[in-house]
C-alpha cells in the first residue's frame, strides 16, 4: 500500500518567516494530495489540497508543490502569524479522496 | 450548521466489553470515514462508506465493524475491546470539494 513520509517531525520558525514542510509518497498511482491542519484538542481541518495534474496551488499564504517524477510534494506557508502553530498532516491517496493515507505530522511552532 | 458530531468525548472500557462510537453530519455528504489516531503515527483509516448502504474497508479494520443505513449516520462498533485499541477517534465526511472532521472520542481500554 501507499506509505508517506513527512519531515520534519518539528519546526520552529519566527513570525514572519516561511515554513515548509516536505512529504514524499511511495505508489507512484497516487492522484490526490491533500494537508491538514490539527489545532490541540480538535480534529483535523482541511486547509489545501492538489490533484496529480497540477504541479502548484495556492491559497492566500499557504501553497502546494507537486513533484510527480520525484514523488514529493511541499507545503509552504509564508508570513507565518502564532495562528499557524499547530500540527500539520500531509496525505496521499490513488483513489480520490477515498483512501487516503497521512503522514505522521510536523508540529510547527511559530515564535511572536 | 452542526456539521460532523461525535458521542462520547471520552470513554473508558474494560478489555473484552463492546461499545459503538456515533457519528453524524448534517451536510448530506455522501462520504463518510473512521480514522484512529496515535501517537507518532498520523491517522489511520478504519472503515469508509460512499452513501447509504455502502461501506469497506480501510487501512486498520480488524476489531471494528460499521454500517450506513442512513446517510447522516455513520456508527463505529468495537466488538471486543482490547488495550490495542486505546486511541482518539475520528469521524469525517466529506464532497468534492469540502471535507470536515468530528472533534473526536477518546477511547481508553484497560
Amino acid at each position: 500500500g501507499e506509505n508517506v513520509e513527512q519531515h520534519p517531525s518539528t519546526l520552529s520558525v519566527q513570525e514572519g518567516d516561511s515554513a515548509v514542510i516536505k512529504c514524499t509518497y511511495s505508489d507512484s498511482a497516487s492522484n490526490y494530495f491533500p494537508w491538514y491542519k490539527q489545532e490541540l484538542g480538535k480534529g483535523p481541518q482541511l486547509i489545501i489540497d492538489i490533484r496529480s495534474n497540477v504541479g502548484e496551488k495556492k491559497d492566500q499564504r499557504i501553497a502546494v508543490t507537486l513533484n510527480k517524477t520525484a514523488k514529493h510534494f511541499s507545503l509552504h506557508i509564508t508570513e507565518t502569524q502564532p495562528e499557524d502553530s499547530a500540527v500539520y498532516f500531509c496525505a496521499a491517496s490513488t483513489g480520490g479522496y477515498q483512501k487516503v493515507t497521512f503522514g505522521t505530522g510536523t508540529k510547527l511552532q511559530v515564535i511572536p | 450548521n452542526a456539521g460532523v458530531t461525535q458521542t462520547p468525548k471520552f470513554q473508558v472500557l474494560k478489555t473484552g466489553q463492546s461499545m459503538t462510537l456515533q457519528c453524524a453530519q448534517d451536510m448530506n455528504h455522501e462520504y463518510m470515514s473512521w480514522y484512529r489516531q496515535d501517537p507518532g503515527m498520523g491517522l489511520r483509516l478504519i472503515h469508509y462508506s460512499v452513501g447509504a448502504g455502502i461501506t469497506d474497508q480501510g487501512e486498520v479494520p480488524n476489531g471494528y465493524n460499521v454500517s450506513r443505513s442512513t446517510t447522516e449516520d455513520f456508527p463505529l462498533r468495537l466488538l471486543s475491546a482490547a488495550p490495542s485499541q486505546t486511541s482518539v477517534y475520528f469521524c469525517a465526511s466529506r464532497s468534492v470539494d469540502e471535507q470536515y472532521f468530528g472533534p473526536g472520542t477518546r477511547l481508553t481500554v484497560t
